[in-house]
């Protein structure tokens, strides 16, 4: 069964600083990998769809990347800003049809 | 283009009542799913929809069905609510379920049953 994994739970920065945040599943047999955001009380946004045959994608100042055989996918925000203080989650797509989601990494930005 | 809408946005309900989450979007998307969010265990899939007229189980079924008898519409039901439901409910849509499967989400529910 696939499990993802999120760490850390929660990261505290200061403004302008670079970061990374780590996602890790278990079952390498994966259609494509998703990030989200989710401010609080609201739904998900997705910020970046990766499939299995790429390395990366980016978008502004955000970059992510998979290594599937490792099992692991990473997502970069450049330059972080107080406004992207949000729960940031990854999700594995696979055969059938769900998403299945890691518990989700909560970023502090202060100024 | 609204996206996914999902009505209510809250709801309070006591043990034993019923109702139903709707789902719409305009996205002419075949698949569409219900997940629940629920503190310290992430978003799990309930049921999800491949088609008109399909359903199929998830992850955490019991205690709910589901009904997609339009293509833009998917319906989620509570018959005898519990407080164990209480959580925040997400639907989401996408064109298919294999590769590319890139889903798009609602705005949510937050269901509290007293």
């Amino acid at each position: 069964k696939q499990e993802v994994t999120q760490i850390p739970a929660a990261l505290s920065v200061p403004e302008g600083e670079n970061l990374v945040l780590n996602c890790s599943f278990t079952d390498s047999a994966i259609y494509n990998l998703q990030w989200f955001r989710q401010d609080p009380g609201k739904g998900l946004t997705s910020l970046l769809l990766i499939q299995s045959s790429q390395r990366e994608q980016t978008s502004g100042r955000l970059n992510a990347s998979l290594d599937k055989s490792s099992g692991r996918s990473t997502l970069y925000i450049a330059a972080s800003q107080p406004g992207d203080s949000a729960t940031y989650l990854c999700a594995v797509g696979q055969a059938g049809t769900a998403l299945i989601f890691g518990k989700g990494t909560t970023l502090s930005v202060s100024s | 283009n609204a996206g996914v809408t999902q009505t209510p946005k809250f709801r309070v309900l006591k043990t034993g009542q019923s109702m139903t989450l709707l789902c719409a979007q305009d996205m002419n998307h075949e698949y569409m799913y219900w997940y629940r969010q629920d503190p310290g265990m992430g978003l799990r899939l309930i049921h999800y929809s491949v088609g008109e007229g399909t359903t199929a189980k998830g992850e955490v079924p019991d205690g709910y069905n589901v009904s997609r008898l339009k293509k833009q519409n998917f319906l989620l039901g509570l018959e005898s609510a519990a407080p164990s439901q209480t959580s925040v409910y997400f639907c989401a849509s996408s064109t298919w379920g294999g590769m590319g499967n890139e889903q798009f989400f609602g705005p949510g529910t937050r269901l509290t049953v007293l």
